[in-house]
């Protein structure tokens, strides 16, 4: 069956660094990947979106890669900052529209 | 652009009763509206597809007797949590995409409704 694999462990890092966030999946092809933050006791928010045509996507500090061979997509943060601390959540199509999400990887930038 | 409402944000009953919770898209049309739920330190959850004027599609495992959607315009779905038991206490959230656009666009969500039931 399809499975989606993101680290559920805590990512710690200081303030300035990079974080870099792994999506791993199984049994899929994907068209396409999306990238989501999640604030505790709020909806998700849409961040990115790349294709399976795209080894890479950029907006502000934002870079997400997409690796079809490894099945994996990378998720980078560069110059982190206190205000980035949240739950990043990967995305894969489950039909029309329709995705389904990882586990999510708690992100925890330390001042 | 793209706000989705969602109300209420919390909710605490009794056993019992039932609880209807309003997804709405605020300034774009939303032909189809989407349904989760999320228990603590676990993914979201699909539970149904709700199209605007069409019998939701539920997800395997989910009782649609249990969990009644009504998409009765294009920005408006409604989830009524019929009986609610302590096991359906959980955080529902919904999402929206807009009208005509492609299998690929973005699912805006709204912020959650915090169901407790005692």
């Amino acid at each position: 069956s399809q499975k989606i694999e993101q680290n559920s462990e805590a990512l710690n890092i200081q303030e300035g660094k990079t974080a870099t966030l792994t999506c791993n999946y199984t049994n899929y092809s994907p068209a396409y990947l999306q990238w989501y933050r999640q604030d505790p006791g709020r909806g998700p928010v849409f961040l990115l979106l790349i294709r399976e045509n795209e080894k890479e996507k950029r907006k502000e500090r934002l870079k997400v890669t997409f690796d079809t061979t490894l099945k994996q997509s990378l998720f980078h943060i560069t110059a982190s900052q206190p205000a980035d601390s949240a739950t990043y959540l990967c995305a894969l199509p489950g039909g029309y529209q329709k995705v389904t999400f990882g586990i999510g990887t708690k992100l925890q930038v330390i001042p | 652009g793209a706000v989705v409402s969602q109300h209420p944000s919390r909710v605490i009953c009794k056993s019992g009763t039932s609880v209807k919770i309003e997804c709405r898209s605020l300034d774009f049309q939303a032909t189809t509206m989407f349904w989760y739920r999320q228990f603590p330190k676990q993914s979201l959850m699909l539970m149904a597809t709700s199209n605007e004027g069409s019998k939701a599609t539920y997800e395997q495992g989910v009782e649609k007797d249990k969990f009644l959607i009504n998409h009765a315009s294009l920005t408006l779905s409604t989830l009524t949590v019929t009986s609610a038991h302590p096991e359906d206490s959980s955080f529902y959230i919904c999402s929206a995409t807009s009208a005509g656009t492609g299998v690929d666009q973005p699912q805006h969500f709204g912020d959650g409704t915090r169901l407790s039931i005692l």
